[in-house]
C-alpha cells in the first residue's frame, strides 16, 4: 500500500519569508499524481498545487511551488513571501492513477505565520 | 456553485445512538468518498463509491455504512455510535477521467459522549 509521510508536524515562518514543507511517499508505480491541500481554520480543504509524475517540470502556482524528486520519492512545497493567510494545516496527498481515484494523505503539517 | 454539501455541520451523539451524515454534490461526479480526520492522523478513507449502486470499503469502514442510490447523494450511516467515532468527517467527489483532484465538503464535526 502507498504511504505518504510528512515528517514536520509543525512549522513556523515569518511573514514575507520563505518556508518549505516536506513530503515523501512510497510507491512502486511509475505514473501517479501528487497534491498539496491547505486546510485553514475554517476546515475547508483547498487544493494548492498538483504535480503529475510524468512531468519533469516542477509545478508552480503563484507563490507556491514544488520540488518534485521522483527518484527520491520526495515532493516538497515551497511558499514564498509568506502571508498571514497562509497559516493552515497542509496535507500532502498521493493518487496512483487507478480507476477508483482514491487519495492517500499524509498526517499534515501545521504552518504558523508570524507577523 | 454549491459543489459538495454536507449536513449537519455539527452533531453531538450519545453512545449507542445512530445517525446519518448527508452528502450531495451537483457536479455530476461519479466518484464520491467519505474521509474522517482525527488530530495528528491526516485523513483516513472510510468508504467510497465509483457510481450509483456501487460502494466499497476504505481503510477504516468498521462502524459505518453507506449507500449510493443516485449520482448526487452519498450518505454515511453511523450505527451504534462509539466515542472512537468522534471525529471530523469529510465528503468529497471527483469526476471520471480527471487527475484525482478531490472537491471537498465543509466537513461535519461529530462528538460521541
Amino acid at each position: 500500500a502507498q504511504t505518504v509521510t510528512q515528517s514536520q508536524p509543525e512549522m513556523s515562518v515569518q511573514e514575507a519569508e520563505t518556508v518549505t514543507l516536506s513530503c515523501t511517499y512510497d510507491t512502486s508505480e511509475s505514473d501517479y499524481y501528487l497534491f498539496w491541500y491547505k486546510q485553514p481554520p475554517s476546515r475547508q480543504m483547498i487544493l494548492v498545487i498538483r504535480q503529475e509524475a510524468y512531468k519533469q517540470q516542477n509545478a508552480t502556482e503563484n507563490r507556491f511551488s514544488v520540488n518534485f524528486q521522483k527518484a527520491a520519492k520526495s515532493f516538497s512545497l515551497k511558499i514564498s513571501d509568506s502571508q498571514l493567510g497562509d497559516a493552515a494545516m497542509y496535507f500532502c496527498a498521493y493518487y496512483s492513477g487507478g480507476s477508483n481515484y482514491k487519495l492517500t494523505f499524509g498526517k499534515g503539517t501545521l504552518l504558523t505565520v508570524n507577523p | 456553485n454549491a459543489g459538495v454539501t454536507q449536513t449537519p455541520k455539527f452533531r453531538i451523539l450519545k453512545i449507542g445512538q445512530s445517525m446519518t451524515l448527508q452528502c450531495t454534490q451537483d457536479m455530476n461526479h461519479n466518484y464520491m468518498y467519505w474521509y474522517r480526520q482525527d488530530p495528528g492522523m491526516g485523513l483516513k478513507l472510510i468508504y467510497y463509491s465509483v457510481g450509483a449502486g456501487i460502494t466499497d470499503k476504505g481503510e477504516v469502514p468498521n462502524g459505518y455504512n453507506v449507500s449510493r442510490s443516485t449520482t448526487e447523494d452519498f450518505p454515511l450511516r453511523l450505527e451504534l455510535a462509539a466515542p472512537s467515532q468522534t471525529s471530523v468527517y469529510f465528503c468529497a467527489s471527483t469526476g471520471a477521467g480527471g487527475t484525482g483532484e478531490l472537491f471537498f465538503g465543509e466537513g461535519s464535526r461529530l462528538t460521541v459522549l
